[in-house]
């Protein structure tokens, strides 16, 4: 079992719609969650941290985390054309572990 | 304020040689951490340093070594490369460690 899983995709979304990413992980003690964006040839650019169960909601993104279920999700709303990207999930304990990230395609 | 900057961005190199990169962090930032990003393996994480010491190593043979100055700068070094040492190398920074990490461009290493 991967310490961080994501689905590979392609995630294919209508633009406008809500695209959800989601995240496991299998270190209990971890206490850290990140979201990153990478577009092609570039490299990962951090959109959102939570550290507490819960929503956190910044701009068009939603950040949930359920430590009970070892399970962080990002949510996309209104989904553009530009938010077409891999995405990345990245969970700490004593040291940070990336996943093998989603890649979205937001369709026009 | 200036972001992440790491030198070269491009590197070509020969089995054999050896190769050190720099990695300079957000003014302020304490932390850095490199990471090894490939297409097959992902972004693998390499190690971490806070206040010049070496905090996490991650499952890199000896040849891939670190270290951070007291400006904390930081470089890594890859002795007698291999072609699988092909990757783009990538430097974050963060304020303290355990915080939220900012990545730099890249260097991007090819071995012949």
């Amino acid at each position: 079992q991967k310490e961080v899983e994501q689905n590979s995709g392609p995630l294919s979304v209508p633009e406008g719609a809500i695209a959800s990413l989601n995240c496991t992980y299998s270190d209990r003690g971890s206490q850290s969650f990140f979201w990153y964006r990478q577009y092609s040839g570039k490299s990962p650019e951090l959109i959102m941290s939570i550290y507490s169960n819960g929503d956190k909601e910044d701009g068009r993104f939603t950040a949930q985390l359920n430590k009970a279920s070892q399970y962080v999700s990002l949510l996309i709303r209104d989904s553009q054309p530009s938010d077409s990207a891999t995405y990345l999930c990245a969970v700490r304990a004593s040291k940070i572990i990336f996943g093998s990230g989603t890649r979205l395609s937001i369709r026009p | 304020k200036a972001g992440v900057t790491q030198t070269p961005r491009y590197l070509i190199k020969t089995r054999g040689q050896q190769v050190t990169l720099s990695c300079s962090p957000i003014s302020g930032h304490r932390s850095v951490s490199w990471y090894q990003q490939t297409p097959g393996q992902g972004l693998q994480f390499l190690f971490e340093y806070f206040s010049e010491t070496q905090r996490n190593k991650g499952n890199f043979p000896g040849r891939f070594s670190g270290r951070q100055f007291s400006n904390s700068r930081s470089e890594m070094n890859v002795s007698t490369l291999e072609l699988g040492d092909s990757a783009l190398y990538l430097c974050a920074s963060s304020l303290v460690w355990g915080n939220e990490q900012f990545f730099g461009p890249g260097t991007r290493l090819t071995v012949l």
